[in-house]
């Protein structure tokens, strides 16, 4: 079984520009979440959804933004990109918005200069 | 406001010698306690999701358990290949889950 796939890997964008990041969970679940971690720190929550809608978006600026499909896959934009957008950037695939473990993906490393 | 704090940040052992880590949170209202293993450049690997106080949970090395205001990993005679970085995250009822900043385990041969 794949597990959460996340693409690109790797990714260097120049101040200003905008970036999007692709996720697709593992098969049979219906919520993906997005955290950014920068080095040297944990995780941090910036979206969630589940069957297509929002269900939660954590304290990141209007220029983060994403959407889920019918598929379950998911996006996340970045637009007018800042140095301090330079990060891990992490998927994670769950049953549903409950009680259920989170699985991540291996993460896409963006790099703005 | 959610808090976890990981100690120590970083931890280096000797092969064979035990110790713990320790996560200290402060949430309204636990679902759950997560603790993941996070090697350099990858995404987190789940290890033990952990609910009420008193809980413990095994696998290998790795034992976890959970008090009302704190949550050890305690990991018995490591190995090189245990080495990481160990991240603890607390899941509320009501929001997402928010993690500590990680302790960075060594452990030399």
């Amino acid at each position: 079984d794949a597990g959460v796939t996340q693409s690109p890997t790797h990714l260097i964008k120049t101040r200003g520009q905008q970036v999007t990041l692709r996720c697709s969970p593992i098969s049979g679940h219906k919520s993906v979440s997005w955290y950014q971690q920068v080095l040297g720190q944990g995780p941090q929550f910036i979206f969630q959804y589940y069957e297509k809608e929002e269900r939660g978006r954590g304290n990141f600026p209007d220029r983060f933004s994403a959407r889920q499909f019918p598929n379950y896959s998911s996006e996340l934009n970045v637009n007018a990109l800042l140095l301090g957008d330079s990060a891990l950037y992490l998927c994670a695939s769950s049953l549903g918005t409950g009680d259920y473990g989170y699985t991540f993906g291996s993460g896409t490393r963006l790099t703005v200069v | 406001e959610d808090q976890v704090t990981q100690s120590p940040e970083a931890l280096r052992l000797q092969e064979g010698e035990s110790s713990s880590l320790n996560c200290s949170y402060t949430v309204s209202g636990l679902r759950g306690l997560f603790w993941y293993r996070q090697d350099p450049g990858k995404g987190p690997e789940f290890l033990f999701t952990l609910y009420s106080a008193g809980e413990e949970k095994e696998k290998e090395r790795l034992k976890a358990t959970l008090t009302k205001k704190e949550s050890f990993l305690h990991i018995t005679a490591p190995k090189p290949e245990d080495s990481a970085t160990y991240l603890c995250a607390v899941h509320p009822f009501t929001r997402q889950l928010t993690f500590g900043s990680g302790t960075q385990l060594t452990v030399l041969p």
